[in-house]
C-alpha cells in the first residue's frame, strides 16, 4: 500500500526558512516523479513543484520560484521542500503526491499524503 | 502560463440530479486534464485523468469529456457521497494549474 507522510510544518516568522519532508513507502520511489501541492485553509489547490524520478528535472510555480527548492533522496525514499524567504501568503497545508505513471515527468499527482500545515505569521 | 477557469464556483443540487461542471483553459491543453474530488479535512482524490479515463474504483456515474480548451465533469445521478468540492487540473507543461474549484452542496 502506498503511504506518503509529510512532516515539518510549523509556525514560522515572515522571512524565515523551513524544510518539509515526505516519507514514502509501498512503491518503487525511484521510478516516480513527485509533486508538492499546497492549499491555504479554505482555499483552492495550488501546484508548487515537481521533481523527476532521478532528481534531474525540477519545476516550480512562479509564486515560489527562487525561494523554494525541491529535492529527493532515493536511497531513503524521501522527498523534501526547502522553503526560504517565507511570506504570509505561503501559509497552507502542503501535500506531497506521487505521480500516476512511472518514468513520466509531467503527470497526474495521484496518491497524496495527509498534508502538513505551514503557518507564516509574526 | 495557462489559466484554468472553472464554473460554477458553487452548485446546489439534490440527490438524483444530473450535475455538470465546466473547466476552460486559456489555451489548448489537448486532453491533459484531470478531475479531483475533495472532502473537508481530506486530501484530494483523483476521479478522472486524460480528460475521460475513470480511475480505478470510481463509480461509473462520473464521466469526463472535452478537448482543447473546454472540458466537463458530469455526475449522471448525484449520490449523498458526492457532496464535495471538485477541481480540474491541467498537468502537462512547465506550470501545472488547478481550477478554483466547484463546491457541490445540498439544495
Amino acid at each position: 500500500e502506498v503511504q506518503l507522510v509529510e512532516s515539518g510544518g510549523v509556525v514560522v516568522r515572515p522571512g524565515g526558512s523551513l524544510r518539509l519532508s515526505c516519507a514514502a513507502s509501498g512503491f518503487a520511489f525511484d521510478d516516480y516523479t513527485m509533486h508538492w501541492v499546497r492549499q491555504a485553509p479554505g482555499k483552492n489547490l495550488e501546484w508548487v513543484s515537481l521533481i523527476g524520478w532521478d532528481g534531474g528535472n525540477t519545476y516550480y510555480a512562479d509564486s515560489v520560484k527562487g525561494r523554494f527548492t525541491i529535492s529527493r533522496d532515493n536511497s531513503k525514499s524521501s522527498l523534501f521542500l526547502q522553503m526560504n524567504s517565507l511570506r504570509p501568503e505561503d501559509t497552507a497545508f502542503y501535500y506531497c503526491a506521487k505521480d500516476l505513471n512511472s518514468l513520466t515527468i509531467f503527470g497526474v499527482p495521484y496518491q497524496w499524503g495527509q498534508g502538513t500545515l505551514v503557518t507564516v505569521s509574526s | 502560463d495557462i489559466q484554468m477557469t472553472q464554473s460554477p464556483s458553487t452548485l446546489s443540487a439534490s440527490v438524483g440530479d444530473r450535475v455538470t461542471i465546466t473547466c476552460r483553459a486559456s489555451q489548448s491543453i489537448s486532453d491533459w486534464l484531470a478531475w479531483y474530488q475533495q472532502k473537508p479535512g481530506k486530501a484530494p482524490k483523483v476521479l478522472i485523468y486524460k480528460t475521460s479515463t475513470l480511475d480505478s474504483g470510481v463509480p461509473s456515474r462520473f464521466s469526463g469529456s472535452g478537448s482543447g480548451t473546454e472540458f466537463t465533469l458530469t455526475i449522471s445521478s448525484l449520490q449523498p457521497d458526492d457532496f464535495a468540492t471538485y477541481y480540474c487540473h491541467h498537468y502537462r507543461g512547465y506550470s501545472p494549474t488547478f481550477g478554483r474549484g466547484t463546491k457541490v452542496e445540498v439544495k
